[in-house]
């Protein structure tokens, strides 16, 4: 089966906290895409990072950071020292196959982010 | 990233009547788009997926006959619902594919609908 679970349904942070996000994905081939997807109220999506499954360097892009394990299959996404302005629904996302960025995405439920002051 | 338009924004209507949403890439020809609807608090749920000139590919239980798809150019897709009713209610949301260097699936703002 080919499957994205993000268990955290909601999670509450006081802002300067940090929070990591969660994603554990299933899929049967070896050549894979991962996804992050910021869906702040407003509704669009915003691009986060993409992942290609034989990289599984961690990559940190100023207060966000990813750790990809690929023993453990997951993709788990880190905020560190959260504001306001993170507060938004976060996906994780997986295409499967050699579609690579070609191929259709499949949504985990998404983490719902609240960013109290 | 490539920018990918969607009009309306936000569409009110009686039920019965049929609403058409407009996908649009503006910087980059889409050869592939994609339809996706949203329910409240929930994850994006493909519909179909279409590439330009060639009939629309519908995902398991959404009615074709129902949800019009129109990719008739490399830079516009359409969705018509037809003879709406308020469980089509739902946030809209398309992306776009281009090739080469626009491998990506770009997003559009999307699209709420509310049916009378």
């Amino acid at each position: 089966a080919q499957k994205v679970t993000q268990a955290q349904t909601e999670i509450s942070v006081v802002e300067k906290e940090d929070v990591t996000l969660d994603c554990v994905y299933e899929t049967r081939d070896t050549t894979y895409y991962l996804f992050w997807y910021k869906q702040p109220p407003s509704g669009e999506l915003v691009f986060l990072i993409r992942r290609n499954s034989f990289d599984e360097q961690n990559e940190i892009s100023g207060r966000y950071s990813w750790n990809f394990q690929k023993s453990t299959s997951s993709f788990n996404f880190t905020i560190t020292a959260s504001q306001v302005v993170d507060s938004a629904v976060y996906f994780c996302a997986l295409i499967p196959g050699y579609g690579g960025s070609q191929g259709n995405l499949i949504f985990g439920k998404g983490t719902k982010l609240s960013v109290k002051p | 990233g490539a920018v990918v338009s969607q009009h309306p924004s936000r569409v009110i209507c009686k039920s019965g009547t049929s609403v058409k949403i407009e996908c649009r890439s503006l910087d980059f020809q889409a050869t592939t788009m994609f339809w996706y609807r949203q329910f409240p608090k929930q994850s994006l749920m493909l519909m179909a997926t279409s590439n330009e000139g060639s009939k629309a590919t519908y995902e398991q239980g959404v009615e074709k006959d129902k949800f019009l798809i129109n990719h008739a150019s490399l830079t516009l897709s359409t969705l018509t619902v037809t003879s709406a009713h308020p469980e089509d209610s739902s946030f809209y949301i398309c992306s776009a594919r281009g090739g080469g260097a626009r491998n990506e699936q770009f997003f559009g703002p999307g699209t709420r609908l509310t049916v009378l």
